[in-house]
């Protein structure tokens, strides 16, 4: 799992200021999703990307958080205008396709993000 | 809508010994597979196993095994001859293929590995 980067792995942020996650998929993968992991609990699913298209955003807050997987580069998690409660593990994880129950998703090592 | 429940306490197993973790789950879908994480101080994600519903046989991976219990909606994790590196919270998840494979994870349980 070491394949899916992630950046920073610390991030910290005033109140009001902006954060941006950085998740550089395994190679070959073309399929990205977005966990939060508030304090003592398990991962919340966030959003579900392919390149240049956001597939899933169920789980997606309405306001200042957006997602983008460019065509080029890594996919991007943005969070505006930021808030205590946004503190919190933001994991990015890949998979080379869909649809299939033998797959395996593979994680990022998280970046955490507190708000001070 | 999928669930996963872990309502064990926090766990504690002795060196070389070895402990169940249990997870259940609730589901509609006819297929769905279940997975098990593990989540050090680190705080990295690390799969450790899998198991596919229409799978006729129990996951092993190593000193892991999956006791899967279909008609009782049971997922148990056992690890076999505890080592001080398995202290970690672990995590029981579900995915079901139709929704977009994203996963829907438990609350997690901590195991604590005493020497």
């Amino acid at each position: 799992n070491a394949g899916v980067m992630q950046n920073p792995r610390h991030l910290v942020r005033r109140r009001g200021q902006e954060a941006r996650l950085r998740c550089s998929p395994m190679k070959g993968h073309s399929h990205v999703y977005w966990y939060r992991q508030l304090p003592e609990e398990g991962l919340k699913f966030m959003v579900y990307l392919q390149k240049e298209n956001i597939i899933d955003e169920s789980g997606m807050p309405k306001e200042r958080f957006s997602a983008e997987f460019p065509k080029e580069g890594p996919s991007i998690l943005r969070i505006q205008q930021v808030v205590r409660g946004d503190s919190a593990a933001y994991f990015c994880a890949s998979s080379p396709r869909v649809g299939s129950g033998r797959h395996t998703i593979y994680f990022g090592e998280g970046s955490w993000l507190t708000v001070v | 809508a999928q669930k996963i429940t872990q309502t064990q306490p926090g766990m504690f197993v002795q060196e070389k010994e070895a402990v169940t973790l249990d997870c259940t789950y609730d589901t509609s879908d006819p297929s769905y597979g279940l997975f098990w994480y593990k989540q050090p101080s680190s705080g990295e994600m690390i799969f450790l196993i899998y198991q596919g519903s229409y799978d006729q046989q129990n996951a092993t991976e190593g000193r892991y095994s999956l006791n899967f219990q279909k008609a009782r909606k049971s997922a148990n994790l056992v690890i076999s001859a505890s080592q001080l590196g398995d202290s970690a919270m672990y995590f029981c998840a579900m995915m079901s293929p139709g929704a977009n494979s994203k996963l829907t994870f438990g609350k997690g349980i901590t195991l604590s590995v005493r020497p």
